[in-house]
């Protein structure tokens, strides 16, 4: 099993859709989770980070599953700009031993 | 001056050459990252800098070495690259490597090894 899987898409939704990800992980130890954004040939750009008690920023939603071990993505109200990839983003923890793993991430792709 | 410039931004070269890529953060941040992202492939962590001393090495091949002088510099120098080594390589900071937060990416240096 890989340590942090995606569904790779691509997800082709119409302008205005909802549209959700999951992310799940294999480290019941994990810390700290993001959801990153990256364009075409562009760098990652962090989104949003993912807190315990799910958080909100505008239209987009995250929310932490510790007992299934998975992270969400919903995006509301889908813009023509929110087309690329979401990468999720596990920190196992902060010793020496611990890893930083990103998914494969997830293909968006917004309609008019 | 953006958060974090890498230089240069395209770069190709031959087996035999030795070239280095060059990262700087004007973050104040205290941590400093490489990743390899290999088409259709996740980002990869290589190294990993924190208050200037390595923390990780992810079984990169030492044709890969890199140097962090200081918390805002990081180079990647790299030496007998392989075809298979050409992808883009991302920097990134974050404030520091044991805490939560979040990554700072830079725009890459696209590698090609002829």
């Amino acid at each position: 099993r890989k340590e942090v899987e995606q569904d790779p898409g691509p997800f082709n939704v119409p302008e205005g859709a909802t549209v959700a990800f999951n992310c799940t992980y294999s480290n019941s130890a994990s810390q700290s989770f993001f959801w990153y954004r990256q364009d075409c040939r562009k760098e990652p750009k962090l989104l949003m980070s993912v807190y315990s008690s799910g958080n909100e920023d505008g239209r987009f939603t995250a929310q932490l599953n510790r007992a299934s071990q998975y992270i969400s993505l919903l995006i509301r109200d889908s813009k023509l700009s929110d087309s690329a990839t979401y990468l999720c983003v596990v920190n196992t923890g902060y010793s020496s031993a611990s890893k930083i793993i990103f998914g494969s991430g997830t293909r968006l792709s917004i309609r008019p | 001056e953006t958060g974090v410039t890498q230089t240069p931004r395209h770069l190709v070269m031959g087996m035999t050459n030795k070239k280095s890529l060059k990262c700087e953060q004007h973050l104040g941040h205290n941590a400093m990252y490489w990743y390899k992202q290999s088409a259709k492939k996740p980002l990869e962590l290589m190294f990993v800098y924190n208050f200037k001393e390595q923390t990780e090495n992810n079984s990169v091949p030492s044709r890969f070495s890199p140097e962090c002088p200081n918390s805002s510099h990081l180079f990647l120098h790299l030496h007998t690259l392989q075809p298979e080594d050409s992808a883009l390589y991302l920097c990134a900071s974050s404030q520091e490597r044991e805490s939560y937060y979040e990554q700072y990416f830079g725009p890459g240096t696209r590698l090609t090894v002829t």
